[in-house]
């Protein structure tokens, strides 16, 4: 079946340090791949995806790029904020006939950064 | 454009019960899903629903049970809780007809159940 594997957390970071979490998945097919950020208390929101491999993903200074050779959709950020902390998802969605609605999750990583 | 709504936010129910929480979606969103979250067991999908018809379901008995109405709105039921099912609960709603290749999901805050 399909799954994604997310490195092992917490990460704690500095204000202005470079953020990588680390995201790797098995799935059959061309499967979408997307990161969410949950903040305390809430649900997911979206912060980017990718739809085909070498896609690139952007939004509020995070990227990710799809890499089908080996499998993975890291995140990155040059330079993160305290406002950044939060827990991430890396997650994929299988464009086949029993996906519906489906989202398959990582496990998820907790970043706290400190000023 | 208002979000997606979950109700009640915080339950708190008694072993042998049965719970039901709801979702709105997003207005003209017709697709809705459920995701229980746990720390053991992380993000785990429940089941999907498209114009009142349950399209895809997950790996949970079937004491866990859901319905859509035919504005889109969804419940989910629990029957005969157990500990174990102390959660938060997640619904999604998406616009897509089809598969959801590039097609987001739209959180609600979630519903926090706790069973004692």
């Amino acid at each position: 079946g399909n799954s994604v594997t997310q490195m092992e957390g917490p990460v704690t970071l500095s204000e202005e340090a470079f953020l990588t979490i680390n995201c790797t998945y098995t799935a059959t097919g061309y499967p979408s791949l997307f990161w969410y950020v949950q903040y305390p208390g809430e649900g997911l929101q979206l912060l980017l995806k990718a739809t085909k491999a070498d896609d690139k993903g952007s939004n509020k200074g995070f990227e990710a790029t799809y890499r089908k050779e080996t499998t993975s959709f890291h995140l990155e950020k040059g330079s993160v904020q305290v406002s950044d902390s939060a827990v991430y998802f890396c997650a994929l969605s299988y464009a086949g006939g029993t996906s519906y609605g489906k989202l398959t999750f990582g496990q998820g990583t907790i970043l706290t950064v400190h000023p | 454009k208002a979000g997606v709504t979950q109700t009640p936010r915080y339950l708190i129910k008694t072993r042998g019960q049965q719970v039901t929480l709801s979702c709105s979606p997003i207005s003209g969103h017709r697709s809705v899903s459920w995701y229980q979250q746990t720390p053991g067991q992380g993000l785990q999908f429940l089941f999907e629903y498209f114009s009142e018809t349950q399209r895809n379901k997950g790996n949970f008995p079937g004491r866990f049970s859901g319905r859509q109405f035919s504005n889109s709105r969804s419940e989910m039921n629990v029957s005969t809780l157990e500990l174990g099912d102390s959660a938060l609960y997640l619904c999604a709603s998406s616009s897509t007809a089809g598969t959801p290749r590039d097609t987001e999901a739209f959180f609600g805050q979630g519903t926090r159940l706790t069973v004692v």
